[in-house]
Protein backbone atom coordinates (compact mmCIF):
# COMPACT_ATOMS: atom_id res chain seq x y z
CA UNK A 1 0.00 0.00 0.00
CA UNK A 2 0.90 3.84 -0.77
CA UNK A 3 2.69 5.14 2.39
CA UNK A 4 3.86 8.82 2.96
CA UNK A 5 6.75 9.08 5.05
CA UNK A 6 7.40 11.97 7.66
CA UNK A 7 10.12 12.41 10.18
CA UNK A 8 8.57 11.57 13.86
CA UNK A 9 10.03 14.70 15.55
CA UNK A 10 11.76 18.10 14.68
CA UNK A 11 12.37 20.41 16.97
CA UNK A 12 13.33 24.33 16.87
CA UNK A 13 13.93 27.08 19.03
CA UNK A 14 11.27 29.84 19.57
CA UNK A 15 11.32 32.54 16.64
CA UNK A 16 13.45 29.98 14.06
CA UNK A 17 12.49 28.08 11.30
CA UNK A 18 10.67 24.62 11.30
CA UNK A 19 10.57 22.77 8.03
CA UNK A 20 8.62 19.07 8.11
CA UNK A 21 8.81 17.07 5.15
CA UNK A 22 6.28 14.41 4.01
CA UNK A 23 7.96 12.06 1.22
CA UNK A 24 5.82 9.72 -1.49
CA UNK A 25 6.34 8.50 -4.80
CA UNK A 26 3.22 9.50 -6.37
CA UNK A 27 3.54 13.24 -4.77
CA UNK A 28 4.89 14.78 -8.26
CA UNK A 29 1.20 13.74 -9.54
CA UNK A 30 -0.84 14.53 -6.60
CA UNK A 31 -1.52 17.36 -4.46
CA UNK A 32 -0.14 17.17 -0.67
CA UNK A 33 -2.09 18.49 2.28
CA UNK A 34 -1.36 19.77 6.06
CA UNK A 35 -2.67 19.12 9.51
CA UNK A 36 -1.88 20.42 12.63
CA UNK A 37 -3.19 18.57 15.66
CA UNK A 38 -2.98 19.52 19.37
CA UNK A 39 -3.34 17.28 22.15
CA UNK A 40 -7.10 16.10 22.69
CA UNK A 41 -8.09 18.30 19.63
CA UNK A 42 -9.18 17.46 16.10
CA UNK A 43 -6.77 17.99 13.03
CA UNK A 44 -6.78 21.30 11.34
CA UNK A 45 -6.22 22.25 7.95
CA UNK A 46 -3.21 24.50 7.42
CA UNK A 47 -1.90 23.83 3.77
CA UNK A 48 -4.28 22.53 0.84
CA UNK A 49 -3.07 21.77 -2.65
CA UNK A 50 0.80 21.57 -1.92
CA UNK A 51 0.88 25.77 -0.97
CA UNK A 52 -2.61 27.22 -0.59
CA UNK A 53 -3.03 28.77 3.11
CA UNK A 54 -7.05 28.48 4.13
CA UNK A 55 -8.25 31.87 5.99
CA UNK A 56 -7.34 32.43 8.87
CA UNK A 57 -4.17 30.40 8.82
CA UNK A 58 -1.50 32.85 9.94
CA UNK A 59 1.00 33.73 7.32
CA UNK A 60 3.99 31.87 9.08
CA UNK A 61 2.63 28.74 7.60
CA UNK A 62 3.68 28.00 4.17
CA UNK A 63 4.44 24.51 1.95
CA UNK A 64 6.18 23.86 -0.79
CA UNK A 65 6.75 20.55 -3.31
CA UNK A 66 9.82 19.59 -4.95
CA UNK A 67 9.84 15.67 -6.80
CA UNK A 68 8.66 13.00 -4.35
CA UNK A 69 9.08 14.99 -1.34
CA UNK A 70 6.79 18.18 -0.50
CA UNK A 71 7.80 20.53 2.61
CA UNK A 72 5.28 22.38 5.40
CA UNK A 73 7.67 25.51 6.46
CA UNK A 74 6.82 27.73 9.61
CA UNK A 75 8.88 30.50 9.68
CA UNK A 76 9.66 32.22 12.95
CA UNK A 77 8.04 29.33 15.18
CA UNK A 78 5.76 29.84 18.77
CA UNK A 79 4.98 28.29 21.73
CA UNK A 80 1.47 27.86 20.18
CA UNK A 81 2.46 25.82 17.26
CA UNK A 82 3.75 23.25 19.37
CA UNK A 83 2.17 19.94 17.83
CA UNK A 84 1.57 17.24 15.86
CA UNK A 85 2.15 17.65 11.65
CA UNK A 86 0.01 14.79 9.11
CA UNK A 87 0.24 15.50 5.45
CA UNK A 88 -2.49 13.90 3.54
CA UNK A 89 -2.53 12.94 -0.64
CA UNK A 90 -3.65 9.87 -2.26
CA UNK A 91 -2.61 6.93 -3.97
CA UNK A 92 -3.64 6.30 -7.95
CA UNK A 93 -6.21 3.24 -6.60
CA UNK A 94 -8.42 6.22 -5.13
CA UNK A 95 -7.74 5.92 -1.47
CA UNK A 96 -7.05 8.81 0.85
CA UNK A 97 -3.75 8.76 2.65
CA UNK A 98 -1.90 10.02 5.51
CA UNK A 99 1.40 10.75 6.95
CA UNK A 100 2.40 8.94 10.27
CA UNK A 101 2.91 12.42 11.49
CA UNK A 102 5.88 14.54 12.29
CA UNK A 103 6.05 15.95 16.70
CA UNK A 104 6.72 19.35 16.45
CA UNK A 105 8.80 20.39 19.77
CA UNK A 106 9.02 23.98 20.32
CA UNK A 107 12.43 24.48 22.58
CA UNK B 1 -19.48 28.90 10.20
CA UNK B 2 -19.53 24.76 9.31
CA UNK B 3 -19.86 23.11 12.46
CA UNK B 4 -19.96 19.60 12.51
CA UNK B 5 -21.34 17.31 16.17
CA UNK B 6 -21.01 13.75 16.17
CA UNK B 7 -22.85 11.34 18.35
CA UNK B 8 -22.55 7.86 19.24
CA UNK B 9 -22.06 5.35 21.99
CA UNK B 10 -18.12 4.54 23.19
CA UNK B 11 -18.26 1.49 23.55
CA UNK B 12 -19.06 -1.47 21.24
CA UNK B 13 -18.97 -5.25 21.70
CA UNK B 14 -16.58 -7.45 19.22
CA UNK B 15 -18.53 -8.60 15.78
CA UNK B 16 -21.06 -6.00 16.84
CA UNK B 17 -22.03 -2.86 14.70
CA UNK B 18 -20.42 0.52 15.46
CA UNK B 19 -22.68 3.51 14.76
CA UNK B 20 -22.33 6.79 14.78
CA UNK B 21 -23.70 10.06 13.87
CA UNK B 22 -22.93 13.45 12.16
CA UNK B 23 -25.22 16.28 12.84
CA UNK B 24 -24.22 19.45 10.23
CA UNK B 25 -24.79 22.86 10.66
CA UNK B 26 -23.14 26.02 8.73
CA UNK B 27 -23.42 23.81 5.31
CA UNK B 28 -25.99 21.03 3.40
CA UNK B 29 -25.39 17.53 3.63
CA UNK B 30 -27.18 17.23 -0.41
CA UNK B 31 -24.56 20.34 -0.77
CA UNK B 32 -23.04 20.21 -4.46
CA UNK B 33 -20.06 21.56 -3.72
CA UNK B 34 -19.28 19.12 -0.70
CA UNK B 35 -18.31 15.55 0.12
CA UNK B 36 -18.85 14.14 4.29
CA UNK B 37 -16.42 12.01 5.08
CA UNK B 38 -15.05 9.52 7.99
CA UNK B 39 -11.33 9.29 9.30
CA UNK B 40 -10.52 7.35 12.44
CA UNK B 41 -6.98 7.62 14.23
CA UNK B 42 -5.21 5.43 16.72
CA UNK B 43 -1.82 4.71 18.10
CA UNK B 44 -1.40 1.54 15.76
CA UNK B 45 -3.26 2.62 12.66
CA UNK B 46 -2.26 6.75 12.86
CA UNK B 47 -4.84 8.80 11.01
CA UNK B 48 -7.35 6.43 8.53
CA UNK B 49 -9.81 7.70 5.62
CA UNK B 50 -12.56 5.44 5.87
CA UNK B 51 -15.29 6.93 3.31
CA UNK B 52 -17.24 9.76 2.15
CA UNK B 53 -21.25 10.05 0.58
CA UNK B 54 -21.45 12.89 -1.14
CA UNK B 55 -24.71 14.47 -3.76
CA UNK B 56 -24.26 15.05 -7.37
CA UNK B 57 -27.58 14.89 -9.09
CA UNK B 58 -27.93 11.77 -7.16
CA UNK B 59 -25.97 10.05 -4.05
CA UNK B 60 -22.42 8.69 -4.00
CA UNK B 61 -20.75 6.88 -1.84
CA UNK B 62 -16.37 6.00 -1.51
CA UNK B 63 -15.04 3.65 0.59
CA UNK B 64 -11.60 2.80 1.81
CA UNK B 65 -10.71 -0.86 0.66
CA UNK B 66 -9.76 -1.99 4.40
CA UNK B 67 -12.91 -1.42 5.32
CA UNK B 68 -15.23 -2.04 2.27
CA UNK B 69 -17.12 -4.86 3.06
CA UNK B 70 -18.15 -3.63 6.13
CA UNK B 71 -18.44 0.04 5.71
CA UNK B 72 -22.25 2.17 5.26
CA UNK B 73 -22.10 5.79 4.69
CA UNK B 74 -25.63 7.09 4.60
CA UNK B 75 -26.94 10.69 4.44
CA UNK B 76 -30.22 11.76 6.03
CA UNK B 77 -31.56 14.42 4.37
CA UNK B 78 -34.14 15.24 7.30
CA UNK B 79 -31.78 15.95 9.92
CA UNK B 80 -29.00 17.40 7.68
CA UNK B 81 -26.73 14.54 9.33
CA UNK B 82 -24.93 11.49 7.91
CA UNK B 83 -24.02 8.22 9.62
CA UNK B 84 -21.29 5.45 9.79
CA UNK B 85 -22.20 1.83 10.18
CA UNK B 86 -19.05 -0.45 10.75
CA UNK B 87 -19.76 -4.29 10.89
CA UNK B 88 -18.41 -6.80 12.58
CA UNK B 89 -16.02 -4.93 14.65
CA UNK B 90 -13.04 -6.35 16.43
CA UNK B 91 -10.40 -4.81 18.94
CA UNK B 92 -8.90 -3.60 16.42
CA UNK B 93 -11.15 -1.17 15.34
CA UNK B 94 -10.93 0.99 18.56
CA UNK B 95 -9.91 4.35 17.82
CA UNK B 96 -11.17 7.93 17.81
CA UNK B 97 -13.42 8.34 15.20
CA UNK B 98 -14.10 11.88 12.98
CA UNK B 99 -16.56 13.14 10.42
CA UNK B 100 -15.23 15.71 8.29
CA UNK B 101 -16.20 17.72 5.15
CA UNK B 102 -14.63 17.70 2.23
CA UNK B 103 -15.10 21.08 0.36
CA UNK B 104 -15.30 21.83 -3.32
CA UNK B 105 -17.56 20.45 -6.27
CA UNK B 106 -14.52 18.18 -7.79
CA UNK B 107 -14.91 14.91 -5.88
CA UNK B 108 -11.74 13.22 -7.71
CA UNK B 109 -9.98 11.30 -4.53
CA UNK B 110 -6.82 13.00 -5.49
CA UNK B 111 -8.07 16.54 -4.66
CA UNK B 112 -10.06 15.84 -1.55
CA UNK B 113 -9.05 17.33 2.03
CA UNK B 114 -10.62 18.33 4.96
CA UNK B 115 -11.82 22.00 5.84
CA UNK B 116 -13.85 21.17 9.08
CA UNK B 117 -14.12 18.43 11.71
CA UNK B 118 -16.35 16.88 14.01
CA UNK B 119 -14.82 17.06 17.47
CA UNK B 120 -13.76 13.04 17.91
CA UNK B 121 -15.87 10.72 19.02
CA UNK B 122 -13.09 7.22 20.83
CA UNK B 123 -14.98 4.21 20.39
CA UNK B 124 -13.64 1.13 21.73
CA UNK B 125 -14.31 -2.04 21.05
CA UNK B 126 -14.46 -4.74 23.74
CA UNK B 127 -16.51 -7.17 25.47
Amino acid sequence: SYELTQPPSVSVSPGQTARITCSGDALPKQYAYWYQQKPGQAPVLVIYKDSERPSGIPERFSGSSSGTTVTLTISGVQAEDEADYYCQSADSSGTVVFGGGTKLTVL
Amino acid sequence: QVQLQQSGPGLVKPSQTLSLTCAISGDSVSSNSAAWNWIRQSPSRGLEWLGRTYYRSKWYNDYAVSVKSRITINPDTSKNQFSLQLNSVTPEDTAVYYCARGPGAVVVITESYFDYWGQGTLVTVSS
